[in-house]
């Protein structure tokens, strides 16, 4: 059965510096992973996905993520945090049996320190 | 550019009562899915449409029915509030292939008391 695990609940950054949220999976078969911004009192927004191809997949707001498939992470990164980056992050993995169906991990507050 | 629409944004519910949840999309997406989000729980899905007429059980289905009769709308009806639907609730749709990515609506705050 497919899930996702996001280890940390909260990550916290100095401004300018490095950030990664991080997140694992488990799949049958190849797997389409994603990540999603969630900002207070707002929908999801999708950030990147990887599908196939390159490791390093870039997306939007100079957000980017690596697949690891031999360590079945994929984690979030960022080179230079920014104040408004702080909100929830989802990673998700499609379901391939079903119709597009995701299953999201359980979210990572990321809050960047002025 | 509307995208996901919900409504209502907020509303709240006496044990016992029913509402409909609206959801429309103007993407012409085939694929359109429930969720409900509870703290620290992530999002779990609720129902999902793959076409006009055509709904299926997602993880958490019951004390819910939705229906599909048009590629735009994607209603949820809640019947019988419990407080265990307090929740905040999304829909969100995708195309039918690759790449697959959800366009989510701003969500609706549900509170039953």
């Amino acid at each position: 059965a497919q899930s996702v695990a996001q280890p940390e609940d909260q990550v916290n950054v100095a401004e300018g510096n490095p950030l990664t949220v991080k997140c694992t999976y488990s799949v049958s078969g190849n797997p389409y992973l994603f990540w999603y911004v969630q900002y207070p009192n707002r929908g999801l927004q999708f950030l990147l996905k990887y599908i196939t191809g390159d490791n390093l997949v870039k997306g939007s707001y100079g957000f980017e993520a690596e697949f690891n498939k031999s360590q079945t992470s994929f984690h979030l990164k960022k080179p230079s945090a920014l104040v408004s980056d702080s909100a929830l992050y989802f990673c998700a993995v499609r379901d391939g049996a079903g119709a597009n169906n995701l299953f999201f991990g359980t979210g990572t507050r990321l809050t960047v320190i002025p | 550019n509307a995208g996901v629409t919900q409504t209502p944004k907020f509303r709240i519910l006496k044990i016992g009562q029913s509402m409909t949840l609206q959801c429309t999309q103007d993407m012409n997406h085939n694929y359109m899915y429930w969720y409900r989000q509870d703290p620290g729980m992530g999002l779990k899905l609720i129902y999902y449409s793959v076409g006009a007429g055509i709904t299926d059980k997602g993880e958490v289905p019951n004390g819910y029915n939705v229906s599909r009769s048009t590629t735009e709308d994607f209603p949820l009806r809640l019947e019988l509030a419990a407080p265990s639907q307090t929740s905040v609730y999304f829909c969100a749709s995708s195309h039918d292939r690759p790449p697959y990515e959800q366009y989510f609506g701003p969500g609706t705050r549900l509170t039953v008391t």
